[in-house]
């Protein structure tokens, strides 16, 4: 069974970069889409973006232009940066394996696994 | 973006009742959902997906049903395991959005 572990610092000043890993055991990271969510406090989950196991990306418009995603197939890992953080971007940050099923000819796409989550406060 | 709307926010039930749990997207979704259940601290689990199919493990007192705008999740019979964080997630567009949530809790 896939297991996922986010890893990272737990303090972010603002305006700086919001770094974060996340390591897959149990299965290949390889043919595999991988995303990360997050939730702030007091609001509810928000999808930052979903990677590609070959580095094709989709990302959430809301945070596009300050958001990249990477994966490391050697390592089993995929990454998430952020960039010119706030208080706005604390949250507990997760990684997600994409999972989906045929149904009439369409793709339809769940969350599969999570990671436990990790907190990412950002203060100056 | 779909905005999705989940209904109660929180709920109170005893072990044994029966619980629905509503989910409302602002346009059609086709079956385009999945549910989850998250426990503080652990990892969110995967209980429904595709409206209505049991995900792989989860027992069958989970049931979901649904298509176009209304879904719904019910337990047909609270377990104490089961009292933790429900919620939704549409995956028919892009950004795929979550409802709010909804903890249900020990009456």
């Amino acid at each position: 069974q896939v297991q996922l572990q986010e890893s990272g610092p737990g303090l972010v000043k603002t305006s700086e970069t919001l770094s974060l890993t996340c390591t897959v055991s149990g299965d290949f990271i390889g043919d595999q889409y991988w995303s990360w969510l997050r939730k702030p406090p007091g609001k509810g989950l928000e999808w930052i973006g979903t990677i590609y196991s070959s580095g094709g990306t989709n990302y959430n418009p809301s945070l596009r232009s300050r958001v990249s995603m990477s994966v490391d197939t050697s390592n089993d890992q995929f990454s998430l940066k952020m960039t010119s953080v706030t208080a706005a971007d604390t949250a507990v940050y997760y990684c997600a394996r994409l999972g989906g099923v045929y149904d009439s000819g369409s793709y339809i796409i769940h969350f599969e696994s999570w990671g436990q989550g990790t907190l990412v406060t950002v203060s100056s | 973006d779909i905005r999705v709307t989940q209904s109660p926010s929180s709920l109170s039930a005893s072990v044994g009742d029966r619980v629905t749990i509503t989910c409302r997207a602002s346009q059609s979704i086709s079956d385009y959902l999945s549910w989850y259940q998250h426990k503080p601290g652990k990892a969110p689990q995967l209980l429904i997906y595709a409206a209505s199919t049991l995900q792989t493990g989860v027992p069958s007192r989970f049931s979901g049903i649904g298509s176009g705008t209304d879904f719904s999740l019910t337990i047909s019979s609270l377990q104490p395991e089961d009292f933790a964080i429900y919620f939704c997630l549409q995956s028919f567009t892009m950004p795929y959005t979550f409802g709010q949530g909804t903890k249900v809790d020990i009456k």
